[in-house]
């Protein structure tokens, strides 16, 4: 069946650091990508999406490509914040209607 | 900003006690979900419901569990008979019937701890 594989964490990185988050998947056909961020005390959030191969989602200055030919939906950001501090979760769109989760990442940024 | 909602924040039950978890979701959206998180785990996908019917369920819902949309505003999750294994976060979820991001919000989500 379809799942995703997270990079394992925790990650901690200094302020401005460059961020990646490792993220590949296995699905039939191709489903639509997604980062979904968890904040302290919080629900998640969408960060951002790609709907096809080649796509690149972003916001907030994170960014992520799908890539069809290796499976992978990597999360990058180019100055991380102490703000940026949560779990990150990639997940695909499998079957009629649910989400398929990785094991999410935590993210500890110190100033 | 319209957001999902969750009570309790934290449940605390026996095994074997039935216990209730209730989402408000978000007024116009008509797609409803639970999803659960056991520590340490993925997030798993529980049950799909629209139109006061499930949609689809993973194996893990099983007779144990029940999902009922009593109102035009609450979603619960029923589990009848706690299991210890039961105990993990368990996030509700809203989506908007003809969203073309298939964005769904989620709720921060009720931790249940069986005992």
């Amino acid at each position: 069946g379809d799942s995703v594989t997270q990079m394992e964490g925790p990650v901690t990185l200094s302020e401005e650091a460059f961020l990646t988050i490792n993220c590949t998947y296995t699905a039939t056909g191709y489903p639509s990508l997604f980062w979904y961020v968890q904040y302290p005390g919080e629900g998640l959030q969408l960060l951002l999406k790609a709907t096809k191969a080649d796509d690149k989602g972003s916001n907030k200055g994170f960014e992520a490509t799908y890539r069809k030919e290796t499976t992978s939906f990597h999360l990058e950001k180019g100055s991380v914040q102490v703000s940026d501090s949560a779990v990150y979760f990639c997940a695909l769109k499998g079957g009629a209607q649910k989400l398929v989760f990785g094991q999410g990442t935590r993210l500890t940024i110190n100033p | 900003e319209p957001e999902v909602t969750q009570t309790p924040s934290h449940q605390v039950t026996q095994m074997g006690q039935e216990v209730i978890l209730r989402c408000v979701p978000i007024s116009n959206h008509l797609y409803f979900y639970w999803y659960r998180q056991i520590l340490g785990q993925k997030v798993e996908f529980l049950v799909s419901f629209y139109n006061n019917e499930i949609s689809e369920k993973s194996e893990i819902f099983d007779d144990q569990f029940s999902v009922e949309r009593p109102d035009g505003s609450n979603f619960t999750l029923k589990i009848r008979s706690t299991k210890l294994e039961d105990s993990a976060m368990y996030f509700c979820a809203s989506r908007e019937r003809l969203a073309r991001t298939y964005e769904q919000y989620f709720g921060p989500g009720t931790r249940l701890t069986v005992t």
